[in-house]
């Protein structure tokens, strides 16, 4: 079975801290998503990653970015949290397939509260 | 990617076919329609995909109108297991930024 694991899945963090939000997938795949979920607007693309220490902006970029050094690992940083940044965290990963469709798998999601 | 337009919330009784429609009319030619799901305190889980002819795996059925303006999944014999959110998602094959939007928030009722 493949598997997303995403290091906690609830944290409390204090306004202007650095946070990190990690995503381990076990199954080879080339690309790793962020994603935050936010009542009323569904699921928000913050950053993606098709290869190691490639990275390509998502929908909503503003106030993170990422770090993909091993293939199975995408970090997710918040330079200075703030409260606006209270939010559901899910991380995705799938293949770079030729010819048939790559589902993206999805992590548990990370309940980050910023106060 | 064409936008979807989702109903917010629709009730199915147990035991019966639960039918989740979704219009896209701005699909272009060559954009396919993804389904998934999210089910409380989980990710989103992939259902099935299709760009016109109708498609059917162990999960679900997809119907897609002949014109694509359209589509509804169907679970045929809903469970309380199908309680979750269903997106419905247009874009290009291999296109790996998908944008989800609120979806449909299906409750099966016992």
């Amino acid at each position: 079975d493949v598997k997303v694991t995403q290091s906690s899945r609830y944290l409390v963090k204090r306004t202007g801290e650095k946070v990190f939000l990690e995503c381990v997938q076990d199954m080879d795949h080339e690309n790793m998503f962020w994603y935050r979920q936010d009542p009323g607007l569904g699921l928000r693309l913050i950053y993606f990653s098709y290869d190691v220490k490639m990275k390509e902006k998502g929908d909503i970029p503003e106030g993170y970015s990422v770090s993909r050094e091993k293939k199975e690992r995408f970090s997710l940083i918040l330079e200075s949290a703030s409260t606006n940044q209270t939010s559901m965290y899910l991380c995705a990963s799938s293949f770079t397939g030729q010819g048939t469709y790559n589902e993206q798998f999805f992590g548990p999601g990370t309940r980050l509260t910023v106060l | 990617d064409a936008k979807t337009t989702q109903p917010t919330s629709m009730d199915c009784a147990e035991g019966r076919a639960a039918n989740l429609p979704c219009n896209h009319s701005t699909i272009s030619g060559n954009e396919y329609v993804y389904w998934y799901r999210q089910i409380h305190s989980q990710g989103p889980q992939y259902i099935i995909h299709g760009l016109k002819n109708n498609e059917t795996n162990e999960m679900a059925s997809l119907i897609i109108t002949e014109d694509r303006k359209s589509s509804t999944l169907i679970l045929p014999h809903a469970t309380l297991r199908d309680t979750a959110v269903y997106y419905c998602i247009v874009s290009y094959f291999g296109n790996e930024k998908l944008t989800f939007g609120t979806g449909t928030r299906l409750t099966i009722i016992p």
